[in-house]
């Protein structure tokens, strides 16, 4: 079956460090793969994705590369503020299974 | 704007108590998606929606209902058969496999 495995937190960072959120999984076929952010009482928001191998999503100056190869889609952002203080879900989809495969989150806190 | 809305934020029941939590969503979205999330932990799916009129079951369904009558309404009701339903309810919705999922604000339940 499909899986999402992901680095586990929490991660602490200081402002303007360079952050990774390792992010692999099992599939079958081709998925789609995406990053979703969550703030503290929120529900989860799309932040990238990438439909097929080698694309990269980016978006807020995050950035995350699909890599068949080595099945992963790391999260990177050069330069974090405290305003990235997050938790950061990896999921894929496979076609017409109907249904995401999340991982169980990374904790983000970003100190001044 | 479109968006999904979940309603209500916050939720109190007495246990032993059925209650319904509303989501609805005008993007025009074929698949809807009802998610719980516990403290410090990852997603878990509850049930999901491809299509007005159906329905499947996700890995936690025991203890829940749904109904998908109209295309932009899925609501979710939590019986008095769920063991511990006091969590963080998260409602979704999707165009297709490659676009990733929209989310709701979520409701919190809390049973006492």
């Amino acid at each position: 079956g499909n899986s999402v495995t992901q680095m586990e937190g929490p991660v602490t960072l200081s402002e303007e460090a360079f952050l990774t959120i390792n992010c692999t999984y099992t599939a079958t076929g081709y998925p789609s793969l995406f990053w979703y952010v969550q703030y503290p009482g929120e529900g989860l928001q799309l932040l990238l994705k990438a439909t097929k191998a080698d694309d990269k999503g980016s978006n807020k100056g995050f950035e995350a590369t699909y890599r068949k190869e080595t099945t992963s889609f790391h999260l990177e952002k050069g330069s974090v503020q405290v305003s990235d203080s997050a938790v950061y879900f990896c999921a894929l989809v496979n076609t017409n299974a109907g249904k995401s495969t999340f991982g169980d989150g990374t904790t983000l806190t970003v100190k001044p | 704007d479109g968006g999904i809305t979940q309603s209500p934020k916050y939720l109190f029941r007495k246990e032993g108590q059925n209650v319904t939590l509303s989501c609805e969503q005008n993007l025009n979205h074929d698949a809807m998606y009802w998610y719980r999330q516990d403290p410090g932990q990852g997603l878990r799916l509850i049930y999901y929606s491809q299509i007005v009129n159906d329905f499947q079951k996700g890995d936690i369904a025991e203890g829940y209902s749904v109904s998908r009558e109209k295309k932009e309404s899925f609501p979710l009701t939590v019986t008095s058969a769920q063991k511990n339903p006091t969590a963080f309810y998260l409602c979704a919705s999707s165009m297709g496999d490659r676009d990733g999922y929209t989310f709701g604000s979520g409701t919190r339940l809390t049973v006492v």
